[in-house]
């Protein structure tokens, strides 16, 4: 059985506050790892696909480090914003294919 | 190409009633993901394709669930006997090689009542 967990489960900052959430998985049968942001009434969105071990990823304020030799994932938000709101998602992508999720980390950000 | 599309959104159905969901792919995307969604949980892997092949399918379904996805295109995904703790949103995911990310559908949303 593949998990992938992901902490914290919520959080809630103030507008301005960095923020950042943990992402395990199998270290062993990696291919990938995502991280997608998904939005109320909304579909998923893709951040990040990271591969390589040591991978380091930034897209405006946020970023993805990742760890295949230990199993973990980091995703940092600098500076948060209200619009930031939202559940982030990371997935394992194992080398069969299989993609399987995390439970998510629910951010709330505060005007 | 307008992204990945379900069919329906919604559906409300009474316990016992089969349902069958449809997702169409981006096109030229060989992979295609079912996923089930619970309120507060993440997306729970289903089963997954590469072209018309069903490569796995979760050990946690009971045999009322099977997808298909003739010609490596479309699938659908049937829920036979529905019960109560079938309702769920129900989304699916497609992607184009293993390097890439997954686009999602806007999901189906299953009441058994």
């Amino acid at each position: 059985i593949l998990n992938v967990e992901q902490s914290p489960q919520s959080l809630h900052v103030q507008e301005g506050d960095s923020t950042n959430f943990t992402c395990s998985f199998p270290s062993s049968n990696f291919y990938a790892l995502h991280w997608y942001r998904w939005e109320t009434a909304k579909s998923p969105e893709a951040l990040f696909v990271m591969t390589l071990n040591g991978d380091e990823k930034k897209k405006g304020r946020i970023s993805a480090t990742l760890n295949t030799k230990e199993g973990y994932s980091y995703l940092y938000i600098k500076g948060s914003q209200p619009e930031d709101s939202a559940t982030y998602l990371c997935a394992f992508l194992n080398q069969g294919g299989k993609l399987i999720f995390g439970q998510g980390t629910e951010l709330s950000v505060k005007p | 190409d307008t992204g990945v599309s379900q069919d329906p959104r919604h559906k409300i159905t009474k316990r016992g009633q089969n349902v069958t969901f449809r997702c169409d792919p981006i096109s030229e995307h060989n992979r295609l993901y079912w996923y089930r969604q619970t309120l507060g949980q993440g997306p729970e892997f289903l089963t997954y394709f590469q072209n018309e092949a069903q490569l796995e399918k979760s050990r946690l379904l009971s045999d009322r669930f099977s997808a298909e996805r003739p010609k490596g295109s479309f699938s659908t995904l049937e829920i036979q006997r529905t019960e109560q703790g079938d309702s769920a949103m129900y989304l699916c995911a497609s992607s184009i090689t293993l390097n890439t990310e997954a686009f999602f559908g806007q999901g189906t949303r299953l009441t058994v009542v």
